[in-house]
């Protein structure tokens, strides 16, 4: 079993829909949570960060934590064709002093205009 | 610009040659981190350093492979020896000590193809 999984698409959904990514991790004391966007040929631009349960909102996007499950998602409303990207899980694992982050293989994004 | 930066943008050497990346983090930021991306997956942690300090490296990094941060300032990444399966992203990130510690930001990568 991977650390992080996520569904790798591609999540095709209408501009204007919301887009709804997840992510599932195993390591249950996992401590720091984070979305990171990534187009294609370049780096990932980090979205959202979130370290507690519930849910975190910065402009058209929101990211849910739910520990118990052990998973987390992100929310992103009023889609645009400039969201068309690969999104990354990425999670920091417990204990973990070099806060290295563990990826998932990512998920593809399509906003058809 | 006062992001995270990496030279050479991109690579291409021929087997056996060896090649060397630099990175040059945030500055104020005393957190390094090197790692590797292939196609379609997600980027795998390579090694980390605290200032000048590596306090970390994954098994991934294999006895070709080297990083120094003199200083704790820049950081470079040597690859001896290069084979094709070295062909990839190579990312730097940085990280504050203090304040968000655990966000990390990347630099655009240097892609290496070896051929």
């Amino acid at each position: 079993q991977k650390e992080v999984e996520q569904n790798s698409g591609p999540l095709s959904v209408p501009e204007g829909a919301i887009a709804s990514l997840n992510c599932t991790y195993s390591d249950r004391g996992s401590q720091s949570f984070f979305w990171y966007r990534q187009y294609s040929g370049k780096s990932p631009e980090l979205i959202m960060s979130i370290y507690s349960n519930g849910d975190k909102e910065d402009g058209r996007f929101t990211a849910q934590l739910n520990k118990a499950s052990q998973y987390v998602s992100l929310l992103i409303r009023d889609s645009q064709p400039s969201d068309s990207a690969t999104y990354l899980c990425a999670v920091i694992g417990p204990m973990d002093s070099s806060y290295k982050l563990i990826f998932g293989s990512g998920t593809r994004l399509l906003v058809r205009p | 610009d006062t992001g995270v930066s990496q030279d050479p943008r991109h690579k291409i050497t021929k087997r056996g040659q060896n090649v060397t990346f630099r990175c040059d983090p945030i500055s104020e930021h005393n957190r390094l981190y090197w790692y590797r991306q292939t196609l379609g997956q997600g980027p795998e942690f390579l090694t980390y350093f605290q200032n000048e300090a590596q306090l970390e490296k994954s098994r991934l990094l294999s006895d070709r492979f080297s990083a120094e941060r003199p200083k704790g300032s820049f950081s470079t990444l040597e690859i001896q020896r290069t084979e094709q399966g070295d062909s990839a992203m190579y990312l730097c990130a940085s990280s504050p000590k203090r304040g968000n510690g655990n966000e990390q930001f990347f630099g655009p990568g240097t892609r290496l193809t070896v051929l």
